[in-house]
């Protein structure tokens, strides 16, 4: 069975980092052509893609958040790290990951998701 | 980045009836489009992708069609389970998403 899961705070004062961990279990990242991603959702709002990271350790990150984001993986641990720097209250929301398998099709939709974390910027 | 939107914003339907929703892409994504159901306190679920195929163990009630830049998500006979928040994704560029129509029991 496949699942993940997000931990991290739940509040973070502006201007800190923000540090998420997805914990996941069922697969490998170093199977061919698996990928790990993170989204978030602001409350009410929708859903906004920010980072992947691949199993060949290829990263690609939002353009507009790509200088305050960094992905990372500990394949031994069957994790993935998203760090944002510098956060603002606009970056409140719920924070996922979410799986892309090799799909035989090369579809890129997200198979498996992280019931997410909520995160809260505020002084 | 291509934008996505969706209509209507809610739906109201009674149980048992057909529930059409629809999803617009700004530019053409080619049938690289996939469709999610999310419930409250809940991670979205993959219901559709490549636009028409449905995801493991998905019910054959729910379908998608649609290409280029105009999509729809039909889902006959309504049951309970079925009353959430859909969205649709793109995955022909850099992920986006639409806002998501809301299907609520009339």
């Amino acid at each position: 069975q496949v699942t993940l899961k997000e931990s991290g705070p739940a509040l973070v004062r502006p201007t800190q980092t923000l540090t998420l961990t997805c914990t996941f279990s069922g697969f490998s990242l170093s199977t061919n052509e698996m990928r790990l991603n993170w989204i978030r959702q602001p409350p009410g709002k929708a859903l906004e893609w920010l980072a992947r990271i691949d199993w060949d350790g290829d990263k690609y990150y939002n353009s507009s958040l790509k200088t305050r984001l960094t992905i990372s993986k500990d394949t031994s641990k069957n994790q993935v790290v998203l760090t944002m720097t510098d956060l603002d209250p606009v970056d409140t929301g719920t924070y996922f990951c979410a799986r892309i398998p090799p799909y035989k099709s090369s579809s890129l939709a997200f198979d498996v998701w992280g019931p997410g974390t909520m995160v809260t910027v505020s002084s | 980045d291509i934008v996505m939107t969706q209509s209507p914003a809610t739906l109201s339907v009674s149980p048992g009836e057909r529930a059409t929703l629809s999803c617009r892409a700004s530019q053409n994504i080619n049938d690289n489009l996939a469709w999610y159901q999310q419930k409250p306190g809940q991670g979205p679920r993959l219901l559709i992708f490549g636009s028409s195929t449905r995801a493991t163990g998905i019910p054959a009630r729910f379908s998608g069609s649609g290409s280029g830049t105009d999509f729809t998500l039909t889902i006959n006979s309504l049951q309970s389970e079925d009353f959430a928040t859909y969205f649709c994704h793109q995955y022909n560029d850099w992920p986006t998403f639409g806002p998501g129509t809301k299907v609520e029991i009339k």
